[in-house]
């Protein structure tokens, strides 16, 4: 089945410092979505990526979909200590049964203050 | 903002039992989704729906069946609470019908983390 690599796993930084991680995958999205998920809550939509090559800012944050369709990068600058938590990258297209979005395995992000 | 409100933060049911769980949202959002997210596993989509009584099945539908007769409201149901069912379940909600599904991104509420003893 279609699957999502996100690295890395997981990344103990330093307060201030600026955070990278990515989405890899061997299909084709139409969409590309990053997530926030807190300890015992939802996960909230940071970035939303419609168009291959697209950059979008939200704050300190800034997502690209990748030209081939099949990546995405989420950078956070300037981490703070509520930056902490598990990030999601998701990808979203059609298929013949309906909706697919594909979640990857999450990055939890632990910052030192 | 868009509010995806799930009736429960936790519960816990006994084995057997008919579980509901139920999720609003307030946003006159088509489309609507059931995920359970277990460590290691990630999110898994359980039914959605794209519009009022309509349903689809997701990629683990055994033991789950769902219910929409509005358009703001979806219900997950748990035919006979199995253990193996305990898990953190999550709704969520887009805009668009069919033809959307695979370009809008979906909210979601903040999730109902089921106990089945």
């Amino acid at each position: 089945g279609q699957q999502l690599n996100q690295s890395p796993q997981s990344m103990f930084i330093q307060e201030g410092e600026d955070v990278s991680m990515n989405c890899t995958s061997s299909s084709i999205f139409n969409t590309w979505l990053w997530y926030k998920q807190d300890p015992g809550e939802g996960p909230v939509l940071l970035i939303a990526l419609y168009k291959a090559g697209e950059l979008t800012s939200n704050g300190r944050l800034t997502a690209q979909f990748g030209i081939t369709r099949k990546d995405s990068f989420l950078n956070i600058s300037a981490s703070i200590p509520s930056d902490v938590g598990i990030y999601f990258c998701a990808g979203q297209r059609m298929w013949e049964y309906g909706n697919k979005l594909v979640f990857g395995a999450g990055t939890i992000l632990r910052v030192k203050s | 903002d868009v509010k995806v409100t799930q009736s429960s933060r936790y519960l816990v049911k006994r084995t057997g039992e008919k579980v509901f769980l139920e999720c609003v949202q307030d946003m006159d959002h088509e489309n609507m989704f059931w995920y359970r997210q277990d460590p290691g596993l990630g999110l898994r989509l359980i039914y959605f729906s794209y519009d009022v009584k309509m349903k689809e099945k997701g990629d683990i539908p055994e033991g789950y069946s769902v219910s929409r007769e509005k358009k703001e409201r979806f219900s997950l149901i748990l035919e006979s609470a199995s253990t193996n069912q305990t898990s953190m379940y999550l709704c969520a909600s887009s805009w668009g019908g069919w033809a959307d599904l695979g370009n809008q991104p979906q909210h979601f509420g903040d999730g109902t983390r089921l106990s089945i003893l």
